[in-house]
């Protein structure tokens, strides 16, 4: 079946640090893929999408890039705030695809 | 305006009780979910519905019954609780063509003792 493989956290930066997170899927066809972001007692939100090979989603200072190649959609930012201190999902969804969720990346930025 | 709410936010309650969580979303989605998110954050879907029909069943014991009186609602009613069933539920909706992502509610945190 479909799934999603996200690098273990805790990922833990200082402030201003680059950030990568990891991402790797496995679905048959081409699925859209999708990054959401958790804060503390909250839901999940949408950060960024991709919905076809090649395409770059990017939000707020983070993007990420659809590799059919490499079936991959690693996360990215320049620079890292203490806010950005939170769960990170990878997730795949669209069309027939039954929307699947990586495991979560926790982030953790030091001042 | 809250786009997807769920209540209550928090649950406490004995095993063997029956508890209801209900969900509602006001973007005129088709489409409404309920996840499950475990003590580490694995986020497993439960049920999916579109326009009020069941679309996903994954695994899950009987005892948990999803009900949607109109595609706005869908709600999670779940009997005979086990400690098992402590976690985050959360409820989302999306519309169900072309690749709109999940909009989600801020969980209920249900604890059973």
């Amino acid at each position: 079946g479909d799934s999603v493989t996200q690098m273990e956290g805790p990922v833990t930066l200082s402030e201003e640090a680059f950030l990568t997170i990891n991402c790797t899927y496995t679905a048959t066809g081409y699925p859209s893929l999708f990054w959401y972001v958790q804060y503390p007692g909250e839901g999940l939100q949408l950060l960024l999408k991709a919905t076809k090979a090649d395409d770059k989603g990017s939000n707020k200072g983070f993007e990420a890039t659809y590799r059919k190649e490499t079936t991959s959609f690693h996360l990215e930012k320049g620079s890292v705030q203490v806010s950005d201190s939170a769960v990170y999902f990878c997730a795949l969804a669209g069309g027939s695809y039954i929307p699947t969720f990586g495991r979560g990346t926790s982030l953790i930025v030091h001042p | 305006d809250t786009a997807v709410s769920q209540t209550p936010k928090y649950l406490v309650t004995q095993m063997g009780n029956d508890k209801s969580i209900k969900c509602e979303q006001n973007l005129g989605h088709d489409t409404m979910y309920w996840y499950k998110q475990d003590s580490k954050k694995f986020l497993k879907i439960m049920f999916s519905y579109n326009n009020k029909e069941l679309i996903i069943n994954e695994t899950v014991p009987n005892r948990f019954s999803p009900k949607s009186p109109d595609k706005a609602h869908l709600n999670l009613h779940i009997n005979s609780l086990e400690l098992g069933d402590s976690a985050v539920y959360f409820c989302a909706s999306s519309q169900s063509h072309g690749n709109s992502p999940l909009h989600f509610g801020n969980g209920t945190r249900l604890t059973v003792t």
